[in-house]
């Protein structure tokens, strides 16, 4: 398997214009989590989704940002509008749990570095 | 959710062991202890995780106290590529969901 997958890997937009993020997590894995790194704030995680359902989106910034996983092997993660203050790295990962009681490793994409200017 | 507290930075010498611990006195039963690393410019990786029991991988070792109150990795032989961001993370696995949250984290760095 080639990994989660980020798409693009840079993004510079203007202020004001709609961003989308892409993620495409490991073939198999049933959740999927939404990061930002910032160097004031660290690793924030943003939103996470099981079996497709977002789970917990109360790390979501505010209404500009909304996550979508319309199926298995694909998420977005929209900007609209987008500001500068969301310049940042946004991170993708997956993981597989295969049951209660039991605990997997969670796989990083290489990020998405995104300028609003 | 349970946090984690770990020092801001630590230094080591190349080929010396690094200990890097973790207090997390707010733990549950449930409560998986994960260690991630960061190198720059990358994603975050996967280090190493237990629940009560000392574990061993190829790339670290993993020291939980008989409390699970605090826990330690060690990195047995340092090397410059081990120069990374190390999160210690609680992860709890339930119905309702899977939580990865991470913290501050604390900066290595190696010296040759």
């Amino acid at each position: 398997d080639a990994g989660v997958i980020q798409s693009p890997r840079h993004e510079v937009t203007e202020m004001g214009q709609e961003v989308t993020l892409r993620c495409k997590p490991i073939s198999g894995h049933d959740y999927l989590f939404w990061y930002r790194q910032t160097m004031m704030r660290g690793l924030e995680l943003l939103i996470y989704f099981n079996n497709n359902v977002p789970i917990d989106d109360s790390g979501m910034p505010e209404d500009r940002f909304s996550a979508k996983m319309p199926n298995a092997s694909f998420s977005t993660l929209k900007i609209q509008p987008s500001e500068p203050r969301d310049s940042a790295v946004y991170f993708c990962a997956s993981s597989f749990s295969p049951g209660t009681g039991t605990n997997t490793e969670a796989f990083f994409g290489q990020g998405t570095r995104l300028t609003v200017v | 959710d349970a946090k984690t507290t770990q020092p801001n930075s630590m230094e080591s010498n190349e080929e010396e062991p690094v200990h890097l611990p973790c207090n997390h006195s707010t733990i549950s039963g449930t409560d998986y202890i994960h260690w991630y690393r960061q190198l720059p410019s990358q994603g975050p990786e996967y280090v190493i995780h237990g629940l009560t029991s000392n574990v061993n991988n190829r790339m670290a070792s993993l020291a939980i106290a008989e409390d699970r109150k605090s826990s330690t990795l060690i990195l047995h032989r340092a090397t410059l590529r081990d120069a990374a961001v190390y999160y210690c993370i609680l992860r709890v696995f339930k119905a309702a969901g899977n939580k990865l949250t991470f913290g501050g984290g604390t900066r290595v760095l190696v010296k040759p």
